[in-house]
């Protein structure tokens, strides 16, 4: 069965940090390009980053460029993202997503951002 | 302001033909793919059209979508009540270097 299944969400304050997992399974993981996107709840959605399937390319969002690390572990099927620094803005469901274009979206996680 | 303005809303009644369109520049829609994208109440967002014009496999022929010159649009036959949701559009933008979605335009079946 393919699935793509997020965690690490959670209640965090203001500049503190989170780091957010995607285990990937039904997939030959180490051949795709992955995203993470979020979405405040009832409102649109807003890519967050990309990284190329051997992790040598990562792509960032303007507003979450040297705060958010994307990063990937092909031995465990496993796409991760360092938040740093985070704000209330940062607050949203992140999905993340497989495929060169998002193609495969997980159920997202939830990051709450407050004191 | 969304990068790929879309129409907030949209709506029709069951059997209808409806189409959302999605309004992008040189940098976006222009020299690349545009992706659509549903996401039903609740749930996460499922790929409904990619390249333009290509269909998933399991998704079924009522959706279609179109590009020309900067901008795309989807068109959805047959309108059923459980196509009600929030559709987005999708593409790589050159200028900034990230995929811009739209602003999403949420379908009613009435």
């Amino acid at each position: 069965e393919v699935q793509l299944v997020e965690s690490g969400g959670g209640l965090v304050q203001p500049g503190g940090s989170l780091r957010l997992s995607c285990a990937v399974s039904g997939y030959t993981f180490r051949s795709y390009w992955m995203h993470w996107v979020r979405q405040i709840p009832g409102k649109g959605l807003v890519w967050v980053s990309r990284i190329s399937n051997d992790g040598s390319i990562t792509t960032y969002a303007g507003s979450v460029k040297g705060r958010f690390t994307i990063s990937r572990d092909n031995a465990k099927n496993t796409l991760y993202l360092q938040m740093n620094s985070l704000r209330a803005e940062d607050a949203a469901v992140y999905y993340c997503a497989l495929g060169e274009a998002p193609r495969d979206w997980g159920q997202g996680t939830l990051v709450t951002v407050s004191s | 302001q969304s990068v790929l303005p879309q129409p907030p809303s949209a709506s029709g009644t069951p059997g209808q033909r409806v189409t959302i369109s999605c309004s992008g520049s040189n940098s976006n829609i222009g020299p690349n793919y545009v992706y659509w994208y549903q996401q039903l109440p609740g749930t996460a967002p499922k790929l409904l059209i990619y390249r333009n014009n290509q269909r998933p496999s399991g998704v079924p022929d009522r959706f279609s979508g179109s590009k020309s010159g900067t901008s795309a649009s989807l068109a959805i036959s047959g309108l059923r009540a459980d196509d009600e949701g929030d559709y987005y559009c999708a593409a790589w933008d050159d200028s900034l270097s990230g995929w811009v979605f739209g602003g999403g335009t949420q379908l009613t079946v009435l």
